[in-house]
């Protein structure tokens, strides 16, 4: 089993939709989570930290949930901009853990 | 403010030939990393310095790889007797302080024939 799994999409959504990415980790241990954004053919950017309490920035928001080791991250009002691939990371030991990505294709 | 930088953007060499790539990482970040991504993958782990300290290696990591930071500063990645399966991009990524959240360089992209 990967340490972390994520749908790979690709997830085709029109101009001001809400859509929702999920991810799932193995190590129980794991204390630190995140999403990360990555345009074609660029490196990996932090698009944000994922705390226990759930957290927003703007139009994000992320949600941990410990017991189920579930992570989501829901985009609302998606933009042009927005399409990506949205990358689920948590911490195991010393290294941090990507998944393999979820596409996302915002449309006009 | 430099960011990560990694040397060369580009390498294209024969099967059986030895690479290295260069990493310099943001100046006042003491972690580095070395992943792997190949295309339709998220990146992989591949090793973890703290300062000079080598502290994780992946098992992707095998003996053909070696990577160094002697300074702690700046690292070499250097992959010996490339395969074809060796093919991908390196990225490097450094952190610095209590915080994990980790820079990425704009990677180097191997390409072995």
């Amino acid at each position: 089993r990967k340490e972390v799994e994520q749908d790979p999409g690709p997830f085709n959504v029109p101009e001001g939709a809400t859509v929702a990415f999920n991810c799932t980790y193995s190590n129980s241990a794991s204390q630190s989570f995140f999403w990360y954004r990555q345009d074609c053919r660029k490196e990996p950017k932090l698009l944000m930290s994922v705390y226990s309490s759930g957290n927003e920035d703007g139009r994000f928001t992320a949600q941990l949930n410990r017991a189920s080791q579930y992570i989501s991250l829901l985009i609302r009002d998606s933009k042009l901009s927005d399409s990506a691939t949205y990358l689920c990371v948590v911490n195991a030991g010393y290294a941090l853990n990507f998944g393999k990505g979820t596409s996302l294709l915002v449309t006009p | 403010d430099t960011g990560v930088s990694q040397d060369p953007r580009h390498k294209i060499t024969k099967r059986g030939q030895n690479v290295t790539f260069r990493c310099d990482p943001i100046s006042e970040h003491n972690r580095l990393y070395w992943y792997r991504q190949t295309l339709g993958q998220g990146p992989e782990f591949l090793t973890y310095f703290q300062n000079e300290a080598q502290l994780e290696k992946s098992r992707l990591l095998s003996d053909r790889f070696s990577a160094e930071r002697p300074k702690g500063s700046f690292s070499t990645l250097e992959i010996q007797r490339t395969e074809q399966g060796d093919s991908a991009m390196y990225l490097c990524a450094s952190s610095g302080g209590g915080d994990e959240k980790l820079f990425f360089g704009s990677g180097t992209q191997l390409s072995v024939l």
